[in-house]
């Protein structure tokens, strides 16, 4: 199983909302990552765990928190977005943190507008 | 100049032309690239893999690094409707925290 699952695939919510993307893995990977994308632009790396632990926070506002409950599974909990905050949000697995072993498995992405 | 630098296109070819796309950097430090295949409202996906200079071949795919001209390139041979996405290429440093810099991406199309 080389999947890594991302749920909701698309997600409106109001400014005023809290809403959570999920994202689950079971290769047996040890590093997670949330990423960004805009439209017609690369993916904008937001946090990295490894084995649990949040190891990488890229300046990401509040509004956006982070999750791992276990090996397996990766949250981000949203509260209070701007219409700004519209994007494609790619979640990915790699084996282990470390330049050598980023071979990045992405998620097909939760599709999130701000209204 | 931006570390990495890759023409958004749009590029159109022909089916079963052979296709290149490049990418250039400016981070001497830049030991391991990749390039990602992205479809329309999916998330990328892994084509190649590469940590040294040279050329590695996988199927109809070759990825071709030139540390000395800090240039790498994609090649694609007897394109396909189905490689019409967005190809971003990708980097990375020992030293820079695991912290992967992508390419704005290629938009190819493969016209039938």
């Amino acid at each position: 199983d080389t999947e890594v699952t991302q749920t909701p695939k698309h997600l409106v919510m109001g400014m005023t909302n809290k809403k959570s993307l999920k994202c689950e893995q079971h290769m047996g990977h040890r590093a997670m990552y949330w990423y960004k994308q805009k439209a017609k632009k690369p993916p904008e790396l937001m946090f990295v765990y490894s084995y649990e632990k949040l190891s990488i926070n890229e300046s990401v506002p509040s509004r956006f928190s982070p999750e791992c409950p276990n090996s397996s599974l990766l949250n981000l909990h949203l509260h209070a977005l701007q219409p700004e905050d519209s994007a494609l949000y790619l979640c990915a697995s790699s084996q282990d943190k470390g330049a050598t072993n980023e071979k990045l498995f992405f998620g097909s992405g939760t599709q999130l507008s701000v209204l | 100049q931006k570390e990495v630098e890759q023409d958004p296109g749009p590029l159109s070819v022909p089916e079963g032309a052979i296709v290149s796309l490049n990418c250039t950097y400016s981070n001497s430090a830049f030991q391991y690239f990749m390039w990602y295949r992205q479809y329309s409202r999916k998330g990328p996906e892994l084509l190649m893999y590469t940590y040294s200079s040279g050329n590695k071949e996988d199927g109809r795919f070759t990825a071709q690094v030139d540390k000395s001209s800090k240039y790498i390139s994609l090649f694609i041979r007897d394109s396909q409707p189905s490689d019409s996405a967005t190809y971003l290429c990708a980097m990375g440093d020992l030293n820079r925290d695991d912290k992967i810099i992508f390419g704005k991406g290629t938009r190819l199309h493969i016209l039938p």
